[in-house]
């Protein structure tokens, strides 16, 4: 079946490194992606998506761009904060099962000041 | 309401006894999911409601492991003769059909087995 790996956590980085966390994925048709983020003592909420092949999904200056030839929805922030420690989730929803959505195992990021 | 709603928010239990976890979605939202995180496991898909369809119930871990989902909205999600290893945050989160696949979460059920 249809499923995502995303690279093991936790990261550590310090204010204002580059960021890149790895999500790749295997899926027999043609799925949106989704990145969300769980901010520490809070729910899961959607931080960007993408829902066709070249689609780049951006928010709170984050970015990841939908790669059909490497199956890759990689996560990037130019310039990471304190705030930005969180963990982070890559998803796909599958588009032969009526939107069931599978999520990977999640990335701890921490941010060091 | 405002958000989705799980209930309780902490529970509990000894190994063996039953538990049930309230999940109340965002008025409107046709499709609910229930998704069990555990600790270096991320998020496991459990069961999936969509309108009146049947239900995905390809992630459920075992038969002691049920749900249902009245009316087409709050849904309740059984875990009999509970054992440790079920121990883990369930989570609920709702969707508008064809929402483009932006999932609404819950704060979560924390459920211990002792």
């Amino acid at each position: 079946g249809d499923s995502v790996t995303q690279m093991e956590g936790p990261v550590t980085l310090s204010e204002e490194a580059f960021l890149t966390i790895n999500c790749t994925y295997t899926a027999t048709g043609y799925p949106s992606l989704f990145w969300y983020v769980q901010y520490p003592g809070e729910g899961l909420q959607l931080l960007l998506k993408a829902t066709k092949a070249d689609d780049k999904g951006s928010n709170k200056g984050f970015e990841a761009t939908y790669r059909k030839e490497t199956t890759s929805f990689h996560l990037e922030k130019g310039s990471v904060q304190v705030s930005d420690s969180a963990v982070y989730f890559c998803a796909l929803s599958e588009t032969d099962r009526d939107d069931k959505i599978i999520f990977g195992k999640g990335t701890r990021l921490h941010i060091l000041p | 309401g405002a958000g989705v709603s799980q209930s309780p928010s902490n529970k509990v239990t000894e190994k063996g006894k039953d538990v049930e976890l309230r999940c109340d979605p965002i008025s409107g939202h046709t499709a609910l999911y229930w998704y069990r995180q555990s600790l270096g496991q991320g998020l496991e898909f459990l069961i999936y409601f969509q309108g009146n369809s049947a239900p995905d119930k390809s992630g459920l871990p075992s038969d002691r492991f049920s749900a249902e989902r009245t009316g087409g909205s709050v849904s309740t999600l059984t875990i009999q003769r509970t054992q440790q290893e079920d121990s883990a945050v369930y989570l609920c989160a709702s969707r508008l059909q064809g929402g483009d696949g932006e999932l609404f979460f819950g704060e979560g059920s924390r459920l211990t087995v002792l």
